[in-house]
Parts: C-alpha cells; structure tokens; sequence
C-alpha cells in the first residue's frame, strides 16, 4: 500500500524558515518524481515544487522561486521542502505527492500525503 | 501561461442524477496530461481521472473523462452520496503545472 506520511508545519513568524519531509513507503520511491502542492485556507490547489527521480531537477512556481528549496534523499524515502522567508501568503496545507509514473516526470499526481497546515503570522 | 476555467463554480444535483463538468484551457492542450481529482472536505485530493480519459485505479465505471484541445469533461453518471465533493482539473506534464478553481458538486 502506498504510504506518504507527512511532518513538519507549524506556526511560523514572516520571514522565518520551515522544513516539511514527507516519508514514503509501499513503492519503489526511487523510481518517481515527487511533487509539493499546496491549498490556501478556503482555495483551490497550487502547484509548488517537484524533483525528479535521482533528484537531480528540481522545478519551482514563480511565487516561490528562490525562497522554497525541494530535495530528496532516496536512501531514506524522503522527499523534502525547506521554505525559507516565509509570507502570510505562504499560508496553506502543504502535500506531498507522487508522481503517475516510472519512465518520465510528468508533474500530475496519483497519490498525496495527508497533508500539513503551515501558518505564517506574527 | 494557460488558465484552466472550471464551470459551474457550484453544481447542485441530487443521488441518481448525472453531473456534467467542464475544464476549458484558454489554449489547446495535449490531452495526454489532463486530469480531474475529487477532494472532500478536509481530505486529501484523489486522483480520478488522467490522460483526459483514463481512470485512475480504484475508481468507479460512473466516472468518465473526455475532450480534446480546448475543452474537457468529466461525467459522473447515478450519482452516489460519496460522489459530491470539489473537483479540480489539472494541466500537467509540463511546468508550471496548473490547475482549474474547481466545480463544488453538492447535493440538491
């Protein structure tokens, strides 16, 4: 059974830093791309970041270039997302999630972590 | 940067019905990376159907996908209790990856 268990999130102050990880099981995680999306209180999905397969492209939104960093370590089965200068906008429920397929990143998702509230306020 | 317009914003329809809902692209897209998710409330998105047309394991024979260029929809015929839920659309395969605003089908 696939299994993405999310940590991190919490209360953080504008411009504070947060590192969300997401543990996967149950599927050769190795093999997939992995993707971050997010849900603002109230709205609708936004694509985040995504990381290839050995981790060697990363892919970021343009409201978070150069601010949010993914990474993976695939001997642990962990995907990553540091969230560095945090705004009040970054406020959501951040998810991790996995990629369709093996032979390519195709960026669409056929299963999510439970997902984490980050909040940014003062 | 294409925008995916989901219509209606609320579709209200009572069990047994059928539920028609569309994702317009505002520049032809390659079908092969459309897909439409279901999420309930405080749940995490579920995929339902890919590719435009495929559906995702798991998922029920009443749901269907289909379209080409422009225009895309997802069809939900005898509509069931756990059917009613929002439903995004998504442009994947390529960044940024984007998604529609979502159709809230409820019960009528």
């Amino acid at each position: 059974e696939v299994q993405l268990v999310q940590s991190g999130g919490g209360l953080v102050q504008p411009g504070g830093s947060l590192r969300l990880s997401c543990a996967a099981s149950g599927f050769a995680f190795s093999n997939y791309a992995m993707s971050w999306v997010r849900q603002a209180p109230g709205k609708g999905l936004e694509w985040v970041s995504s990381i290839s397969r050995s981790g060697d492209s990363t892919y970021d939104a343009d409201p978070v270039k150069g601010r949010f960093t993914i990474s993976r370590d695939n001997s642990k089965n962990t995907v990553f997302l540091q969230m560095n200068s945090l705004r009040a906008e970054d406020t959501a429920v951040y998810y991790c999630a996995k990629d369709l397929t093996t032979t390519a990143t195709t960026f669409g998702n056929d299963f999510w972590g439970q997902g984490t509230l980050v909040t940014v306020s003062s | 940067e294409i925008v995916l317009t989901q219509s209606p914003g609320t579709l209200s329809l009572s069990p047994g019905e059928r539920a028609t809902l569309s994702c317009r692209a505002s520049q032809s897209v390659n079908s092969n990376y459309v897909a439409w998710y279901q999420q309930k409330p405080g749940q995490a998105p579920r995929l339902v159907i890919f590719g435009a047309s495929f559906r995702a394991t798991g998922i029920s024979d009443r749901f269907s996908g289909s379209g080409s260029g422009t225009d895309f929809t997802l069809t939900i015929t005898r509509l069931e209790p756990q059917d009613f839920a929002v439903y995004y659309c998504q442009l994947y395969g390529s960044t940024p990856v984007i998604f529609g605003l979502g159709t809230k089908l409820e019960i009528k």
